[in-house]
């Protein structure tokens, strides 16, 4: 039982270039998000699926897209990378509650992105 | 607007010395609050989920409480390895699909 893993853990990108944060999680969960992570701001969310073939937008969702066709995978694409989209890029997924709907957040280890 | 404010953002502690961490949020109607540790360079882990004013969860030192505005996780005799960043984070009962964090808190525990 792998959790959630994310690849790469390291990207660096120019400007302008495109590319692919992979997230999959082996839990069976229904509900996975995107989120950002910059220095004093927090845990943004960029776009959440609550299951496969639904996503929506969050907070940050401009410069990023996703798709959701298996409940395991939920990439997160830049169309074209720009420099404010430097940041630690975290992937989530969620168990379902019988108290509360959506419950604790199971997080990847992230992927630093750099972009010039 | 739903927002989540922590404070204080950074606490230094030595070893033993007990202390609180805050939570603060506006939320229109709540149906979860969390607590998550981060360590350097990894992501989140989940400690608490905390549903109604009044409710307490407890792991080791770490203790979480909850009244209508705010949260605290009291750290009890505090050890260096409690040293990370605590985030919270809340869900509102009107749009329960999005989860809203705080900057975090990050504590130092000095042996």
């Amino acid at each position: 039982n792998a959790g959630v893993t994310q690849t790469p853990k390291f990207q660096v990108l120019k400007t302008g270039q495109s590319m692919t944060l992979q997230c999959a999680q082996d839990m069976n969960h229904e509900y996975m998000s995107w989120y950002r992570q910059d220095p004093g701001m927090g845990l943004r969310l960029i776009h959440y699926s609550v299951g496969a073939g639904i996503t929506d937008q969050g907070e940050v969702p401009n410069g990023y897209n996703v798709s959701r066709s298996t409940t395991e995978d939920f990439p997160l694409r830049l169309l074209s990378a720009a420099p404010s989209q430097t940041s630690v890029y975290f992937c989530a997924s969620t168990r379902t509650s019988g108290h509360a709907g959506y419950n604790e957040q199971f997080f990847g280890p992230g992927t630093r992105l750099t972009v010039l | 607007e739903d927002q989540v404010t922590q404070s204080p953002e950074a606490l230094r502690l030595q070893e033993g010395e007990s202390s609180s961490l805050n939570c603060s949020y506006t939320v229109s109607g709540l149906r979860g609050l969390f607590w998550y540790r981060q360590d350097p360079g990894k992501g989140p882990e989940f400690l608490f989920t905390l549903y109604s004013a009044g409710e307490e969860k407890e792991k080791e030192r770490l203790k979480a409480t909850l009244t209508k505005k705010e949260s605290f996780l009291h750290i009890t005799a505090p050890k260096p390895e409690d040293s990370a960043t605590y985030l919270c984070a809340v869900q509102a009962a009107n749009n329960f699909n999005k989860f809203y964090f705080g900057s975090g808190t990050k504590l130092n525990v000095k042996p």
